[in-house]
């Protein structure tokens, strides 16, 4: 069963522009990770979120984790064309590593 | 030095055959999985291995059989395919300690059944 949704699905924006996509889930979590996925590629792990923990920061990477309407947000700031692929949440329920992923939204960065 | 690698990255064929796709991770990793991409970019887990033994095995057809002949190799055996089987499969692998729950995936193989 498909457990994470993303919203939107897609999101076409400016080089230099803020990107913020939201990720909602149904049942409860150890963590919840965001991937991403370019063109033609494997999926590729940006950053994860545990369930105790309410924001992360990596980088341009900025992660919140809202356990009481379970929802997380992955904002990049400052986008840039390269970052331009697939963003995909995935939520770890716990129980050998495995993950559910949403459907992703397709971020699409222009010069 | 890839990390994760898989053959073929492309592999067409007929309904009806049996065909392989294999995986190797070279990072010491003790789990591995298959994942199912459909044409909307949906992403399944299918199975999961930790040293040989299976640990994860979705709602997945019995045509699919996973074998891990050691903790670094995971293949995936196809029987009878069928169009729907048509689909990007992604290998991925996960250690342990520190980071564990990080899955570092391969460049998948893109399936299509005529």
């Amino acid at each position: 069963s498909q457990q994470g949704e993303e919203d939107p699905q897609a999101l076409s924006i400016q080089e230099g522009e803020n990107a913020t996509m939201n990720c909602s889930y149904k049942t409860s979590i150890n963590n919840l990770q965001w991937y991403r996925q370019n063109s033609g590629r494997g999926l590729v792990h940006l950053i994860l979120i545990r369930s105790n923990e309410r924001e992360k920061h990596s980088g341009r990477l900025r992660v919140t984790l809202d356990t009481s309407k379970k929802s997380s947000s992955l904002l990049i700031t400052a986008s840039r064309a390269a970052d331009t692929a697939s963003y995909f949440c995935a939520t770890d329920t716990g129980g050998y590593n495995k993950l559910i992923f949403g459907a992703g939204t397709r971020l699409a960065v222009h010069p | 030095d890839t990390a994760v690698s898989q053959t073929p990255k492309y592999l067409v064929t007929q309904m009806g055959n049996d065909k392989s796709i294999k995986c190797e991770q070279n990072l010491g990793h003790d789990t591995m999985y298959w994942y199912k991409q459909d044409s909307k970019k949906f992403l399944k887990i299918m199975f999961s291995y930790n040293n040989k033994e299976l640990i994860i095995n979705e709602t997945v057809p019995n045509r699919f059989s996973p074998k891990s002949p050691d903790k670094a190799h995971l293949n995936l055996h196809i029987n009878s395919l069928e169009l729907g089987d048509s689909a990007v499969y992604f290998c991925a692998s996960s250690g342990r300690g520190d980071g564990q729950e990080t899955q570092y995936f391969g460049p998948g193989t893109r399936l299509l059944v005529l």
